[in-house]
């Protein structure tokens, strides 16, 4: 299979702990990106890297989240002193951009339930 | 701020027919693209079509085809000949050309009928 893996596939954790996630992108991506979606919305962007550099973030990720790309391969993005607030699905997403032309994969998420 | 409005919580179709999915869109740029994801239940969400602004033609996926307004800022999604495995939640999505996130709508639930 050569598409974006995400791994865990569900975490459950309480509330104070820190927990982190892998993304593993489409091989020839340049791009990745990570997002969360909470149940009945849409996806909300978190931040985004180009190769190893993380070039984009949103105000949504608070101090308690950090995200690295280390060579520009797989991802992780750890979230410390989890809060129920950050229960979601996190998404990740890679693409290569030509010019404008751009088209995100997306991975089977990482559900997270924080108690 | 660009937003995405899909104002059809929950669409329901009865297997053969055609359904349309609303998205409207507000942006105060020329040059984006528009792309509409279907993520069925539990399972990774995955692109249906896209299209690009400067782009006068609607584009078509199979069955998949949109309607593409720019000065309305409507963009919908046609599913002609729906079938069981179209049962999903479809995202519409905006992209700015000159920018790197994807804003989503909240998602039109559809459901197809036997």
């Amino acid at each position: 299979d050569t598409g974006v893996s995400q791994n865990p596939r569900h975490k459950i954790t309480k509330r104070g702990q820190n927990v982190t996630f892998r993304c593993d992108p489409i091989s020839e991506h340049n791009r990745l990106y990570w997002y969360r979606q909470t149940l009945g919305q849409g996806p909300e962007f978190l931040t985004y890297f180009q190769n190893e550099a993380q070039l984009e973030k949103s105000r949504l990720l608070s101090d308690r989240f950090s995200a690295e790309r280390p060579k520009g391969s797989f991802s992780t993005l750890e979230i410390q002193r989890t809060e129920q607030g950050d229960s979601a699905m996190y998404l990740c997403a890679s693409s290569y951009r030509d010019r404008d032309q751009e088209t995100q994969y997306f991975g089977p998420g990482t559900r997270l339930l924080v108690l | 701020a660009q937003t995405v409005t899909q104002s059809q919580p929950e669409m329901s179709v009865q297997e053969a027919e055609t359904v349309t999915l609303s998205c409207t869109y507000d942006t105060s740029e020329s040059d984006y693209y528009l792309f509409w994801y279907k993520q069925p239940p539990s399972r990774q969400m995955i692109l249906v079509i896209r299209q690009e602004a400067y782009k006068q033609q609607n584009a078509t996926e199979n069955r998949f085809s949109v309607n593409f307004q720019k000065a309305a800022k409507s963009f919908s999604l046609k599913i002609s000949d729906s079938q069981l495995g179209d049962a999903a939640m479809y995202f519409c999505a905006y992209r700015s050309a000159r920018g790197n996130d994807m804003r989503f709508g909240a998602g039109t639930r559809l459901t197809v009928k036997p």
